[in-house]
C-alpha cells in the first residue's frame, strides 16, 4: 500500500537557520504530494502542494519539489522564523481517492 | 469565509458510552473526511463521504460510523466507547472528490475516555 516516510524528530534550529524536513513516500502511479502544518492545539493547514513530477510547491517561503525519480518531496525554508515552530506532515493522496496518507509528523522548534 | 467547524471542542466521556461528533465543511464543499490523531498512531483515515456516500472507509472497527446530510454536514459516532478511542478526531472538506485538490482541516474534537 501507500506510505509516507519522514525524517525523525525533532528538529531544533536558531532563527533564520535553513531548514530541511526530508520526505520520501512509496507508492504506484502519481500521487498527489501535500506538506501540512499543525501548531499547537489546532487543526491541519495546507502548507503548500504539488500534483505531478517536478512541480514545485511554495507557501510562506517554504518549498517543495516532486521528485518522481526519487520518490522525495522535502521540504525546505531558507530562513526560518520563530512562528515556523510547529508540527510538519507530509502527505499523498492517489487514485482518485480523498484518502490523505500521512507521515508521522516531524516537530520543529525554532529558538530566537 | 467560515473554515471548517467542528463540535464540539472537548468532551470527556465513560468507557462503554457513545458519542457523536458533527462536522460543517466550507460552504459548497460536498467531500468530507474524518481522521484519527493519536500520538502513538500518528493520523489514520477513518472514512470519507461525498455527496452523502461513504466513498472510502478505514481500518476500523464497526463502533466507528459516520453520515453526511444532505447539506454536506457530517457526524461520526463512535460507540461503546474504549480508553484506546481518546484522541483528537479531525474534519476535514474539499470542494471536489479529486483527491489533488487538497483539504481544509478543523480545528478538532479533542475525546477523552476516562
Amino acid at each position: 500500500g501507500n506510505s509516507v516516510t519522514q525524517m525523525e524528530g525533532p528538529v531544533t534550529l536558531s532563527e533564520e537557520a535553513f531548514l530541511t524536513i526530508n520526505c520520501t513516500y512509496t507508492a504506484t502511479g502519481y500521487p498527489s504530494l501535500f506538506w501540512y502544518v499543525q501548531y499547537p492545539g489546532e487543526g491541519l493547514q495546507l502548507l503548500l502542494k504539488a500534483t505531478k513530477a517536478d512541480d514545485k510547491g511554495s507557501n510562506k517561503g517554504f518549498e517543495a519539489t516532486y521528485r518522481k525519480e526519487t520518490t522525495s518531496f522535502h521540504l525546505e525554508k531558507g530562513s526560518v522564523q520563530v512562528s515556523d515552530s510547529a508540527v510538519y506532515f507530509c502527505a499523498l493522496t492517489q487514485g482518485g481517492s480523498e484518502k490523505l496518507v500521512f507521515g508521522k509528523g516531524t516537530k520543529l522548534t525554532v529558538n530566537p | 469565509k467560515a473554515g471548517v467547524t467542528q463540535t464540539p471542542r472537548y468532551l470527556i466521556k465513560t468507557r462503554g458510552q457513545q458519542v457523536t461528533l458533527s462536522c460543517s465543511p466550507i460552504s459548497g464543499h460536498r467531500s468530507v473526511s474524518w481522521y484519527q490523531q493519536t500520538p502513538g498512531q500518528g493520523l489514520q483515515f477513518l472514512f470519507e463521504y461525498f455527496s452523502e456516500t461513504q466513498r472510502n472507509k478505514g481500518n476500523f472497527p464497526g463502533r466507528f460510523s459516520g453520515r453526511q446530510f444532505s447539506n454536506s454536514r457530517s457526524e461520526m459516532n463512535v460507540s461503546t466507547l474504549e480508553l484506546g478511542d481518546s484522541a483528537l478526531y479531525l474534519c476535514a472538506s474539499s470542494l471536489t472528490n479529486s483527491g489533488s485538490y487538497g483539504y481544509t482541516f478543523g480545528s478538532g474534537t479533542r475525546l477523552t475516555v476516562v
